[in-house]
């Protein structure tokens, strides 16, 4: 089944302990990329990913790391997490670029204490 | 900079009611590709259309429909003869060109609209 994954899916933590999101596809998608959800803000782009070793910056990237060594994995990293990072997060792949219709993840609802 | 407008944060109808989803967008490319995402109480986000700025075509599927009218950058999304299941909070998305000029990276989200369909 064609699906984009990740782990954890709930996560509370506390702040200053770095923690690691990941994303899996199963698709061959060159693209990915990683959102945040917060109410009545919609979904902003933390970061995206054209292809392997390929990242850059969305809209709002401070306090996250990315990385992109093979091409279905798309971990999202926070190094030291503050409370202002608690958000629902979610990751998705397509293609080859954003013009394709995204598969989106199930999310990761994190809390940072 | 692009942007993309959901004035509507919750509209509430009963069931079998008819009712319109209003998506206003902002860009100044003349290619870009406008999406909207259905996202049920369990949370996931499924996508319900994707068009293109050169298609002005509306699209019917099933009791959905979309009206893409460039003249006035509108997408909006009609729902015909609602039901209990169409309850979600719907996103319209905006993907323009790159401004590095390397391919589109990126989706703009509007808030959302939170719909509810009473029975």
């Amino acid at each position: 089944e064609a699906q984009v994954t990740q782990n954890p899916r709930y996560l509370i933590t506390v702040t200053g302990k770095k923690l690691t999101v990941t994303c899996s596809q199963n698709m061959n998608h060159e693209y990915m990329s990683w959102y945040r959800q917060d109410p009545g803000l919609g979904l902003r782009q933390i970061y995206y990913s054209m292809n392997v070793e390929v990242t850059d910056k969305g809209d709002v990237p401070e306090g996250y790391k990315v990385s992109r060594k093979e091409k279905r994995n798309f971990p999202l990293i926070l190094e030291s997490p503050s409370p202002n990072q608690t958000s629902l997060y979610f990751c998705a792949s397509s293609l080859d670029n954003s013009y394709n219709e995204q598969f989106f993840g199930p999310g990761t609802r994190l809390t940072v204490l | 900079a692009q942007k993309v407008t959901q004035a509507q944060t919750e509209i509430s109808v009963v069931e079998k009611e008819d009712v319109t989803l209003d998506c206003v967008y902002e860009t100044r490319d003349t290619t870009y590709y406008l999406f909207w995402y259905k996202q049920p109480p369990s949370g996931e986000l499924v996508f319900l259309i994707r068009r293109n700025s050169f298609d002005e075509q509306n699209e019917i599927s099933g009791r959905y429909s979309w009206n893409f009218q460039k003249s006035t950058s509108s997408f909006n999304f009609t729902i015909t003869a609602s039901q209990v299941v169409d309850s979600a909070v719907y996103f319209c998305a905006l993907s323009t060109p790159s401004a590095s000029g390397g391919g589109a990276d990126g989706l703009t989200f509007g808030k959302g609209t939170h719909l509810i369909i009473q029975p």
